[in-house]
């Protein structure tokens, strides 16, 4: 079975602060997809970020950074300098590969970003 | 491209009444998702279509509930009769079988059942 743990169910921080939304997850398989969405609040799931797991490159977008860890089974999501517009829900999320292949997601950490 | 279509955004109805929801997947692809997401279960999976065929409904809450995908560009979420507990956001996704297995949201339906 699989498993997507978001220990982190709220967090606040101030405009311009770093912050890091952890989330580690369980599988027997080989060969998975690890997702971040965003769900701000309009309400929509936005889809972020993409990785399988044969690529442990860390990655970067703007603000936005990956980093994930086998070893450790973290696919953790940093946000540089956060902005107000940050504040939304975001949700990790885990898939085999395969015809039947379903998303399994985190329950979401609600980030809250103060002026 | 036109993302993930839901129709209608809201609806407001009364206990006891059917109600109907509808989605148009972005074309080309070839899974398709009802979710519901509620504050007290979050997200949760209802159905999935693959090839417009049903693979897994053991998240359907009940037999009130039933979904449908007669082609590859549109589904329904039917609930009768509709009972206040049903009161949620219901997404509708779609994905590629064999891609990069990436889920595209539509903008949900908020129902309230009153």
């Amino acid at each position: 079975a699989q498993k997507v743990t978001q220990a982190q169910t709220e967090i606040s921080v101030v405009e311009k602060e770093d912050v890091t939304l952890d989330c580690v997850y369980e599988t027997r398989d080989t060969t998975y997809y690890l997702f971040w969405y965003k769900q701000p609040p309009s309400g929509e799931l936005v889809f972020l970020i993409r990785r399988n797991s044969f690529d442990e490159q860390n990655e970067i977008s703007g603000r936005y950074s990956w980093n994930f860890q086998k070893s450790t089974s973290s696919f953790n999501f940093t946000i540089t300098a956060s902005q107000v517009v940050d504040s939304a829900v975001y949700f990790c999320a885990l898939t085999s590969t395969g015809a039947n292949s379903k998303l399994t997601f985190g329950k979401g950490i609600t980030l809250s970003v103060r002026p | 491209d036109a993302g993930v279509i839901q129709s209608p955004r809201h609806e407001v109805t009364e206990m006891g009444q059917e109600v109907t929801l509808r989605c148009k997947p972005i074309s080309g692809h070839n899974s398709l998702f009802w979710y519901r997401q509620t504050m007290m279960r979050g997200l949760e999976l209802l159905i999935y279509f693959n090839n417009n065929v049903p693979i897994d409904d053991s998240g359907m809450p009940e037999d009130r509930f039933s979904a449908k995908m007669p082609n590859a560009s549109f589904s329904t979420l039917k609930i009768q009769p509709s009972e206040p507990r049903d009161s949620a956001v219901y997404f509708c996704a779609s994905s590629l079988v064999r891609g990069s297995y990436e889920q595209y949201f539509g903008p949900g339906t908020r129902l309230t059942v009153t």
